[in-house]
């Protein structure tokens, strides 16, 4: 299939790290935040999303920090494995309007 | 699996020909977007529709169309193709009504080749 990210920055990490993607967003009315992941000839998956009243989240090994002082996100990814080789992007949106906007995507390369 | 579906997965059009994408929502999903995805990019925001109608449109010219039907299904018309429109074409449901933001599930895209 057709490559995602060709040339996005790569996260180099070994089976079992945890990973780290950070993320800086646009628009400080944004009250939405989503981090997608996407394989190769796929469209984007839902990980997990955070509101702007809070500043963690976490799911099944992942955890999604918010600093809204600094516009910043980032992901969290415990134990990192093979299968989590992805283009991950994060996305906002505000006021209850769904348009998303995506940031420029990170390449998470995972070797064993 | 988000339950999102898109048609076709492949279309190779020629410039100044028409195309029309299908994507049929999540069952329940009242919300539809689109989205164009160039390779190496972030998706970018189309258009969306709820309950049928229009609501609300990114930088996209009006050669850019869409309809949502009764059963949420969709499509996206593109006229007067360009070399430029070959992206990765995705649609994403949600369920809206909520004072907030909902959750968007992607489809798995059509791939757009203009020659």
């Amino acid at each position: 299939g057709e490559s995602v990210g060709l040339h996005l920055p790569t996260l180099s990490v070994q089976e079992g790290d945890n990973s780290i993607i950070n993320c800086a967003y646009s628009n400080s009315a944004s009250d939405y935040f989503i981090w997608y992941k996407q394989e190769s000839g796929k469209g984007p998956q839902f990980i997990i999303d955070i509101r702007s009243n809070m500043d963690k989240r976490q799911g099944q090994r992942v955890t999604v920090l918010l600093n809204k002082t600094v516009k910043h996100l980032s992901l969290q990814i415990a134990a990192t494995q093979p299968g989590d080789s992805a283009v991950y992007f994060c996305a906002e949106t505000s006021g209850g309007y769904n348009k998303l906007i995506f940031g420029a995507g990170t390449r998470l390369a995972v070797h064993p | 699996e988000t339950g999102v579906t898109q048609s076709p997965t492949h279309l190779i059009k020629t410039r100044g020909q028409q195309v029309t994408l299908r994507c049929s929502s999540q069952s329940g999903h009242n919300t539809v977007s689109w989205y164009q995805q160039a390779l190496g990019q972030g998706p970018q925001f189309i258009f969306q529709y709820y309950r049928e109608e229009e609501n609300g449109r990114g930088n996209f010219p009006p050669r850019f169309s869409g309809l949502q039907f009764p059963n949420y299904s969709s499509e996206l018309n593109v006229n007067a193709l360009e070399l430029d429109d070959s992206a990765l074409y995705l649609c994403a449901s949600s369920l809206s009504g909520s004072p907030y933001s909902d959750t968007q599930y992607f489809g798995p895209g059509t791939r757009l080749t203009v020659l």
